[in-house]
C-alpha cells in the first residue's frame, strides 16, 4: 500500500496563477483533508471530505476550493494565488471521522 | 472556540532524562491525538486519547488524557536521540474537527 500521496511534491508559483494539488488513498478512507502548516503554527484545516462527492469548509476555506469526483482521490485549487498562500500543505485521510488520520508527504508551495 | 496550547514549545535535553510535554485545551472535548514529525517529512500518529483517564504507552513514550482538566500529557522516559522529533496533539471541536497546537520542538543530544 502507497497509503497517502501528494502530487507535486514542490512548486513555485507568481501570485495570480492557479494550480492544483492531487491527494490519493488506498486505503478505502472515507474521510479526507486538506491542511496547512506554517512555520510556528500548528495545523490548520482548509477543507474536508466525509466521502465522495462531498466537501465541507475548515478553518482557513477562503482563496482555496476541493473536489473530490473519486473516493480515493482529494484536489484542492488555488484559482488566484497569492503570496499570503506560501506554505506546506499535508493531505490527510482517516476510515471514519473520529479514527486517527494518515498524512501524505506534503506538497511545498511558494507563491511569489 | 476551542484553542490548544503546547507547553513547552522547545525543548532541549541530554540523553537517558525523562520529560514531560503538556497540552491544555480550552473547552470540553473527549477525544486527543498526538503526532509526531520529522524534520522535513510527514505526520505520523502516536496516540489516540479517547476518554479521561486515558493512558497509553509505546516504547519511551506515554501519554494521558485529564478531560476534567483538559490536559494531556506525553512523557517521555530515558530519551534517546531518536526521538528527537516534533510533537504536535490534536483536539477535536464541537464539529468533529482537529485543532493543533502549535508543536513541541524536542532535541534529545547524546
Amino acid at each position: 500500500n502507497a497509503g497517502v500521496t501528494q502530487t507535486p511534491k514542490f512548486r513555485v508559483l507568481k501570485t495570480g496563477q492557479s494550480m492544483t494539488l492531487l491527494c490519493a488513498q488506498d486505503m478505502n478512507h472515507e474521510y479526507m483533508y486538506w491542511y496547512r502548516q506554517d512555520p510556528g503554527m500548528g495545523l490548520r484545516l482548509i477543507h474536508y471530505s466525509v466521502g465522495e462527492g462531498t466537501t465541507a469548509k475548515g478553518e482557513v476555506p477562503d482563496g482555496y476550493n476541493v473536489s473530490r469526483l473519486k473516493k480515493q482521490n482529494f484536489l484542492l485549487g488555488l484559482e488566484s494565488a497569492a503570496p499570503s498562500q506560501t506554505s506546506v500543505y499535508f493531505c490527510a485521510s482517516s476510515l471514519g471521522g473520529l479514527d486517527e488520520q494518515y498524512f501524505g508527504p506534503g506538497t511545498r508551495l511558494t507563491v511569489t | 472556540e476551542l484553542k490548544v496550547e503546547q507547553n513547552p514549545l522547545f525543548l532541549s535535553m541530554q540523553e537517558g532524562k525523562n520529560y514531560t510535554i503538556y497540552c491544555n485545551y480550552s473547552t470540553t472535548s473527549d477525544r486527543l491525538y498526538w503526532y509526531r514529525q520529522d524534520p522535513g517529512k510527514s505526520l505520523e500518529s502516536l496516540f489516540v486519547l479517547l476518554s479521561n483517564g486515558a493512558v497509553k504507552q509505546e516504547g519511551r513514550l506515554m501519554a494521558s488524557l485529564d478531560t476534567k482538566a483538559r490536559l494531556s500529557t506525553l512523557h517521555i522516559t530515558a530519551a534517546v536521540h531518536d526521538l528527537s522529533a516534533t510533537y504536535f496533539c490534536a483536539v477535536e471541536d464541537s464539529n468533529y474537527q482537529l485543532i493543533w497546537g502549535a508543536g513541541t520542538k524536542l532535541i534529545i543530544k547524546p
